[in-house]
């Protein structure tokens, strides 16, 4: 079964500090790739999203990730976070087979607190 | 996302009630899904629905029914609630006609606490 690891659970940093969110998945075949956001009180929102064509892709807000086929990873970074950012960060795959095409396996969510 | 209309948006019942929880959308996409998320386990699909025909479990249906009524209708039910179905839920929305692995749009969530 497929499956997609995020790992770390808490993520704590000041403003103006780098963030990178690890993610990897388990799938060998085909995938497309989401990073959703969840600000306290809120739905989720898709923050970028990868298909196919350049690894680096950028979303919305300054992030952006890196798709790394060889490692089954799509971490996402922000050069410098602000306050703002304070939310849950989702990956999400979703592989091209059988019947659930569509469907999507999230991560189990990192939080990120930024310190003012 | 306003174009996904969840209700309620909040619930507060007791063990052993018949809950439903709706789910409209005005996106004109076929495909519609129901989660839970639940903390530190991030979200869970119950089951999704391609059109308004096919219905299908997903990771953890039991314990849970479904109804397409319409394509822009979704809603799901707890026939006999539980507490450990606390939990927030979400419904969403994805469009196959543009390819596949389009992203989801989600509703505002359901809050619903079983007591």
């Amino acid at each position: 079964a497929q499956s997609v690891s995020q790992h770390n659970h808490h993520v704590i940093l000041s403003e103006a500090a780098s963030l990178e969110l690890g993610c990897n998945y388990s799938y060998g075949g085909t995938v497309n790739l989401f990073w959703y956001v969840q600000y306290p009180g809120q739905h989720l929102q898709l923050l970028l999203k990868y298909f196919s064509g350049d690894p680096l892709v950028k979303g919305i807000k300054g992030f952006e990730a890196e798709f790394i086929k060889s490692k089954f990873s799509f971490n996402l970074r922000k050069p410098s976070v602000q306050w703002s950012d304070t939310a849950e960060y989702f990956c999400a795959v979703n592989a091209n087979y059988g019947g659930s095409q569509g469907n999507l396996i999230f991560g189990k969510g990192t939080k990120l607190s930024v310190k003012p | 996302d306003a174009d996904v209309t969840q209700t309620p948006r909040n619930r507060i019942t007791k063990t052993g009630k018949r809950i439903m929880l709706e789910c409209s959308q005005t996106k004109g996409h076929d495909r519609m899904y129901w989660y839970r998320q639940d903390p530190g386990l991030g979200l869970r699909l119950i089951y999704y629905s391609f059109d308004v025909k096919d219905i299908n479990k997903g990771e953890i249906s039991d314990g849970y029914s479904v109804s397409r009524q319409a394509q822009a209708k979704f809603s799901l039910s707890l026939e006999s609630a539980i507490p450990n179905q606390t939990a927030l839920y979400f419904c969403a929305t994805s469009d196959s006609g543009r390819g596949l692995g389009q992203p989801q749009h989600f509703g505002d969530g359901t809050r619903l606490s079983i007591l």
